[in-house]
């Protein structure tokens, strides 16, 4: 089942933070963070692991919430650079495996001057 | 090559026709994994290799949807019988093998049936 992310966009001025949410209706055994800029590929920023700690990439970071089988992504001071939509991938319990990743719809980010 | 890298970057067939699309992945990785993605959509899982396993077809929409990954490298999807609602942006990425790792992907096949 999809995972369902919050907001569908946003729009910030450089420097301002962010928060993309990612929920999931089912527990959780891992959740993987994409960006992808307009007309390219995805690109890895991180995974969270359940029983992990919160990881970092540069400005960005995110938190992994087992009980609520939610994950959040944390923007802070964004750079122009940073604009693009941001996947979720998530991996359930059930499984035991990230083979088969469930996205989400993503989350349009636009970082303004 | 540094990347995963897909051919072509762009087809356009008229509807009834085969396609097949290729994806060559990162040396070293023996994971691989195709995805579909809609205009404006997400990430729509379609097969899942993994080394010598079988691989998980789970994801593939119908039977006209194949995939074979030789020598543990290359990978083809073909699409039999195109369909309009198959336009979309095939994308392959691969990964190491394990829980933790990320995966990278390829520039995309951007694929218009006429």
């Amino acid at each position: 089942q999809q995972p369902v992310q919050s907001p569908q966009a946003v729009i910030l001025r450089e420097g301002e933070d962010a928060v993309i949410n990612c929920s999931s209706s089912k527990a959780l055994y891992s959740v993987h963070w994409y960006r992808q800029k307009h007309g390219e590929a995805p690109v890895f920023l991180m995974i969270l692991l359940k029983g992990g700690e919160q990881m970092r990439h540069e400005k960005i970071s995110a938190s992994f919430n087992e009980k609520k089988q939610q994950s959040s992504l944390y923007l802070t001071a964004s750079q122009l650079s940073y604009s693009g939509t941001y996947f979720c991938g998530t991996a359930p319990i059930n499984t035991g495996t990230a083979s088969k990743l469930t996205f989400g719809t993503g989350t349009r980010l636009q970082v303004t001057l | 090559g540094a990347g995963v890298s897909q051919s072509p970057s762009n087809k356009v067939t008229e509807k009834g026709k085969d396609v097949e699309l290729r994806c060559d992945p990162i040396s070293g990785h023996t994971a691989l994994y195709w995805y579909r993605q809609s205009l404006g959509q997400g990430l729509e899982f379609l097969i899942y290799f993994q080394g010598n396993s079988a691989p998980d077809k789970s994801g593939l929409p119908s039977d006209r949807f194949s995939a074979e990954r030789t020598g543990g490298s290359v990978s083809t999807l073909t699409i039999q019988r195109t369909q309009q609602e198959d336009s979309a942006v095939y994308l392959c990425a691969s990964s190491l093998r394990g829980e933790g790792v990320g995966r990278f992907f390829g520039p995309g096949t951007r694929l218009t049936v006429l």
